[in-house]
């Protein structure tokens, strides 16, 4: 089984840049969560999906990040436009469901805005 | 507001010494708490759980109510425990967790 997948691994872009990033969960999972982790912190949850719907994104930064799992599978989140402060890592995670106690982590995309 | 705090950002001990790694929490009710793992190169993955009360790779955490506190421990540390270590605690039946800043372990031989 591949685990969750994300991509892309790595990403640099410019200031005031839209990008975006993929995340497929281990299938069956139903639960999917975006997390933000800056250099030298734990992850913060930006968003949950429970299937299709976000049932908790009070961590999102509305103004300019955005997401979407429109058939309750895949996930992308969008930054539009990038700022020098969203250089991080963003993580995806997946559980079978939202009382399953442990979460399934991807690898993360490294983000560089410059 | 539920805050974990792991108030050590690196700790290095030499191989078969002991090892304990702090992790202190704020909530007044029941929490449920987790160790996250996450080695060199590979993604963050489930250590253990206070509510299995289980020994992984011989590391133990026991959740101390009075002093707030799930601190991990393992007796004789081995150079493959390198990694970083991040102290959870989870939010309702949400399933929504919160990390702490992580401690990164450091074994030498």
């Amino acid at each position: 089984e591949a685990g969750v997948v994300q991509s892309p691994r790595y990403k640099i872009i410019e200031k005031k840049q839209p990008v975006a990033f993929w995340c497929n969960p281990i299938s069956g999972h139903n639960t999917l969560y975006w997390y933000l982790q800056n250099l030298g912190q734990g992850p913060e949850l930006l968003i949950r999906y429970e299937n299709e719907e976000a049932v908790d994104d009070s961590q999102l930064p509305k103004d300019r990040f955005s997401a979407e799992r429109l058939k309750g599978v895949d996930s992308t989140l969008k930054i539009q436009p990038a700022e020098l402060g969203d250089s991080a890592v963003y993580l995806c995670a997946s559980s079978p469901h939202r009382g399953y106690n442990e979460q399934f982590f991807g690898p993360g995309t490294r983000l560089t805005v410059l | 507001a539920q805050r974990v705090t792991q108030p050590e950002k690196l700790l290095s001990v030499f191989k078969g010494a002991p090892v304990e790694l702090k992790c202190n929490y704020s909530y007044s009710g029941s929490p449920e708490l987790f160790w996250y793992v996450q080695y060199s190169r590979q993604r963050l993955q489930l250590l253990l759980r206070h509510i299995s009360r289980e020994s992984i790779k011989g590391f133990t955490a026991d959740l101390n109510k009075g002093e707030t506190s799930f601190h991990l421990k393992k007796p004789f540390a081995q150079e493959e425990d390198s990694a970083m270590y991040y102290c959870a605690f989870r939010h309702n039946a949400g399933n929504m967790l919160t990390f702490g800043g992580g401690t990164r372990l450091m074994v030498k031989p």
